[in-house]
């Protein structure tokens, strides 16, 4: 069955630091992918998100890229900062029966240090 | 316009009691969804309403689990009698009738069974 992997964390990064996390996918076909956000105290909040092959999402300085080749939609952003700090969970989208449901990952941890 | 909502943020239950979460959705969205995130683990779709009538179901993990959504407007998710491995992170999500796919999520309600 389908299935998402994300990097373990906690990742802990001082502030202006390169940030990358991990994420791969299996999945049968091209599903849409996304990658959701949860600060602290509040819902997950969609990020970004691509739905075919080589796309790129963006969103507040945060990137990634759907690649076939590698199953891969690793999500990067060049300078963090402490608001940045957070749950992110990588996911696919699948349609079955008339419904629309999302496959996550188990979040990863990001700690950003002043 | 308010977000999902869910009561209650925190609950604290003994094995073998009675639970009880509500989500409202944004208003006029038909589409409501259960996700349960147990400890460290990913986020897993529990089931799917459309207005009152549940389109999928497939997650849901026992017959301990009941959800209904009276009138097609909040949803309750009863746990009865709830177990140790019941205890995470309940999350609702709505969206509106013609973007099935654009899910909001609500805060989650966290819950521990000792």
């Amino acid at each position: 069955g389908d299935s998402v992997t994300q990097m373990e964390g906690p990742v802990t990064l001082s502030e202006e630091a390169f940030l990358t996390i991990n994420c791969t996918y299996t999945a049968t076909g091209y599903p849409s992918l996304f990658w959701y956000v949860q600060y602290p105290g509040e819902g997950l909040q969609l990020l970004l998100k691509a739905t075919k092959a080589d796309d790129k999402g963006s969103n507040k300085g945060f990137e990634a890229t759907y690649r076939k080749e590698t199953t891969s939609f690793h999500l990067e952003k060049g300078s963090v900062q402490v608001s940045d700090s957070a749950v992110y969970f990588c996911a696919l989208r699948r349609s079955t029966s008339g419904t629309y449901k999302y496959i996550f990952g188990t979040g990863t941890r990001l700690k950003v240090l002043a | 316009e308010a977000g999902v909502t869910q009561f209650p943020s925190h609950s604290v239950i003994e094995k073998g009691q009675t639970v009880t979460l509500r989500c409202d959705p944004i208003s006029g969205h038909d589409n409501l969804y259960w996700y349960r995130r147990v400890m460290g683990k990913e986020i897993k779709f529990l089931l799917h309403f459309v207005k009152e009538s549940k389109q999928d179901e497939s997650g849901m993990p026992n017959n301990r689990f009941l959800a209904e959504r009276t009138g097609g407007t909040y949803s309750t998710l009863k746990v009865q009698p709830a177990e140790l491995e019941d205890s995470g992170v309940y999350f609702c999500a709505s969206s509106p009738p013609s973007l099935q796919e654009t899910q909001y999520f609500g805060p989650g309600t966290r819950l521990l069974v000792l």
